[in-house]
């Protein structure tokens, strides 16, 4: 499965829009681009996948840029519980398991 | 529906004892995973089965740490004996097989070796 790169750590204000990118520049054709969330102390939470169409659904919108090699996940009114370690991963679908790497750590502050 | 079980939640024990931990999957989900969660870390794969069949353990460390699945259903994961660095979540996860996107979880078990 191809890499993942994410920033380690970003704040947001409640009720703003929280974009959380991801970079995986060496993405192939049947790959797949999935996020999941980690609130403290829970397992993590899938939230949404993506080929190569934006997605949305009641959680999030997944944007993925035309050549594939970035994406962003946007939360758009992130809340309190929101604050969670969110990871990009890249997989074939169906097939590999999920391989995680660091994440990014967001935290939504007041 | 009922989520992925795990027990126990929390477990100490001293270097060189063994330990068990239990997960109960999702009901009808034949895909069940066990991570291991070292702390700061993102999650790492230990084992893969696929209803009572091992699918990938190539990153389990055998010499110590053994799993099984008895009937497809069920599952434990042992450590015998323990280390200091086995000190992590250990975390169940549980799909309905290849062809589904999204795993689930459950709480984990958080381990500590003193």
């Amino acid at each position: 499965d191809a890499k993942t790169t994410q920033p380690p750590s970003m704040d947001c204000a409640e009720g703003r829009a929280a974009n959380l990118p991801c970079n995986h520049s060496t993405i192939s054709g049947n790959e797949y681009v999935y996020w999941y969330r980690q609130i403290h102390s829970q397992g993590p939470q899938y939230i949404i996948h993506g080929l190569k169409n934006n997605e949305t659904n009641e959680m999030a919108s997944l944007i993925i840029t035309e050549d594939r090699k970035s994406s962003t996940l946007i939360l758009p009114h992130a809340t309190l519980r929101d604050t969670a370690v969110y990871y990009c991963i890249v997989r074939v679908n169906p097939g590999n398991m999920l391989t995680f790497g660091g994440g990014t750590r967001l935290m939504v502050k007041p | 529906e009922a989520g992925v079980a795990q027990s126990p939640r929390y477990k100490i024990i001293e270097k060189r004892q063994s330990v068990a931990f239990w997960c109960n999957p999702i009901s009808g989900h034949a895909t069940l995973y066990w991570y291991q969660q070292i702390l700061g870390q993102g999650p790492k794969l230990l084992i893969q089965f696929q209803n009572n069949g091992v699918v990938d353990d190539s990153q389990l460390p055998k010499d110590r740490f053994s799993a099984e699945r008895l009937k497809g259903v069920d599952s434990t994961l042992k450590i015998q004996p323990a280390k200091l660095e086995d000190s992590a979540v250990y975390l169940c996860a549980s799909s309905l097989g290849f062809l589904s996107g999204g795993y689930t979880f459950g709480s984990g078990t958080r381990l500590t070796v003193v």
